[in-house]
């Protein structure tokens, strides 16, 4: 079975710019998690996304949305990009929303804002 | 608010050696605490996973242990291989949170020298 997707892999952006990362789960899972890792930290949480609806927000700006479709594949947008906005964008699913469900993790989406 | 804290940042160790990599959370509240494996620039690989009711968690040479009450956890390898080297991560999921997220610790960069 295909583990968690993202797409792209890598992307150059430059700043104020806007952009969308993209993530599809595994088969049959239904909830999303999208994290931030700047280098030399751990992962931060962003969003997550369970049947199509928000059930998460970390500590970041409004400049940061996302959605989950249908087929429960999910979107990443930034607007106004920052420098500081370069990271590891990190997607995780799970088969169900709550703490019992172990996440797994995509090989995530590196952006580098110049 | 939960932290969490993995020393050290960086351990260099010949190959054959024994090792463990410390990880502390600040709130023992949680429902469980996983650790990560993560090679530069790519994404994240559970090791193990340790619900709050359990004390370890084995998996070929690696052992993890959970001390919730004085919140701490460590993770033994034994007989490291340069193929460990890698970055350890650590994340807990807050019990009473109402979304599913993890937070991790910085990690620790292992190096096994041939």
């Amino acid at each position: 079975d295909a583990g968690v997707t993202q797409s792209p892999t890598h992307l150059i952006k430059t700043r104020g710019q806007h952009v969308t990362l993209r993530c599809s789960p595994i088969s049959g899972h239904k909830s999303v998690s999208w994290y931030q890792q700047v280098l030399g930290q751990g992962p931060q949480f962003i969003f997550q996304y369970y049947e199509k609806e928000e059930r998460g927000r970390g500590n970041f700006p409004d400049r940061f949305s996302a959605r989950q479709f249908p087929n429960y594949s999910s979107e990443l947008n930034v607007n106004a990009l920052l420098l500081g906005d370069s990271a590891l964008y990190l997607c995780a699913s799970s088969l169900g929303q709550g703490l019992a469900y172990e996440q797994y993790f995509g090989p995530g989406t590196r952006l580098t804002v110049t | 608010k939960q932290e969490v804290t993995q020393i050290p940042a960086a351990l260099s160790v010949p190959e054959g050696e024994n090792l463990v990599l410390n990880c502390s959370f600040t709130d023992s509240a949680i429902y469980n605490l996983q650790w990560f494996r993560q090679d530069p620039g790519k994404g994240l690989t559970s090791l193990l996973l340790i619900q709050s009711s359990q004390r370890e968690q084995t998996s070929g040479r690696l052992n993890a242990s959970l001390d919730k009450s004085s919140g701490r956890s460590t993770l033994y390898i034994a007989a490291s291989q340069p193929g460990d080297s890698a970055t350890y991560l650590c994340a807990v999921s807050p019990r009473m949170d109402s979304s599913y997220k993890l937070i991790f610790g910085s990690g620790t960069r292992l190096l096994v020298r041939p």
